[in-house]
């Protein structure tokens, strides 16, 4: 299976911020990486996939990079809404897998 | 509106059975994968199933193969998962969601494996 790895597992940061999540992959999964956001309470919203295409709706201060096994989601100026749980995964190959979530914090 | 809305969930004990259902509207669920991904209490999000358009391919966690079974009916734009021989490590928030690429997820229903 492909261990999905997080960093940092939790942040604090402040309104207008510019803050980057990393993801790693233990072995290659092309560009078949997603992101997905979840807010205390609430569904998993999705964010991204194909590492760097936002889902319809999603604000444009939100961006994925990366290719091969080092991903990485970045927030430009982060907002008040943006205070959240932030997960990739993995859909390259079955099973798929998640990161173990990264918590953004108000600093 | 497209949407998805889960029903099922309860309480069982170890060893019982649930099914769970995932109703869609709004779009035509019979031309998209879907899945199923868990979520334990306090826990991050652990994929569960897939299954293809037409149930030809299904795919499974280890930690629920030979116990879960997803299916789909697609006249009835609805999912399932058939869930048995239920432990007590099952109980989470169980959520529906469009497309292996997921870009829609319902609101979950809630499994508590309990004696």
């Amino acid at each position: 299976d492909i261990q999905m790895t997080q960093s940092p597992s939790s942040l604090s940061a402040s309104i207008g911020d510019r803050v980057t999540i990393t993801c790693r992959a233990s072995q290659g999964i092309r560009n078949a990486l997603a992101w997905f956001q979840q807010k205390p309470g609430k569904a998993p919203k999705s964010l991204i996939y194909a590492t760097s295409t936002l889902q319809s709706g999603v604000p444009s201060r939100f961006s994925g990079a990366g290719s091969g096994t080092d991903f990485t989601l970045t927030i430009t100026s982060l907002q008040p809404e943006d205070f959240a749980t932030y997960y990739c995964q993995q859909y390259n190959i079955f099973p798929l897998t998640f990161g173990g979530g990264t918590k953004v914090e108000i600093q | 509106e497209v949407q998805l809305l889960e029903s099922g969930g309860g309480l069982v004990q170890p060893g019982g059975s649930l099914r769970l259902s995932c109703a869609a509207s709004g779009f035509n669920l019979g031309t998209y994968w879907m899945t199923w991904v868990r979520q334990a209490p306090g826990k991050g999000l652990e994929w569960v199933a897939n299954i293809k358009q037409d149930g030809s391919q299904k795919y499974y966690v280890d930690s629920v193969k030979g116990r879960f079974t997803i299916s789909r009916d697609n006249a009835k734009n609805s999912l399932y998962l058939q869930m048995d021989s239920l432990r007590v490590e099952d109980t989470a928030l169980y959520y529906c969601a469009r497309s292996h690429v997921v870009d829609i997820w319902g609101q979950g229903t809630m499994v508590i494996v309990s004696s």
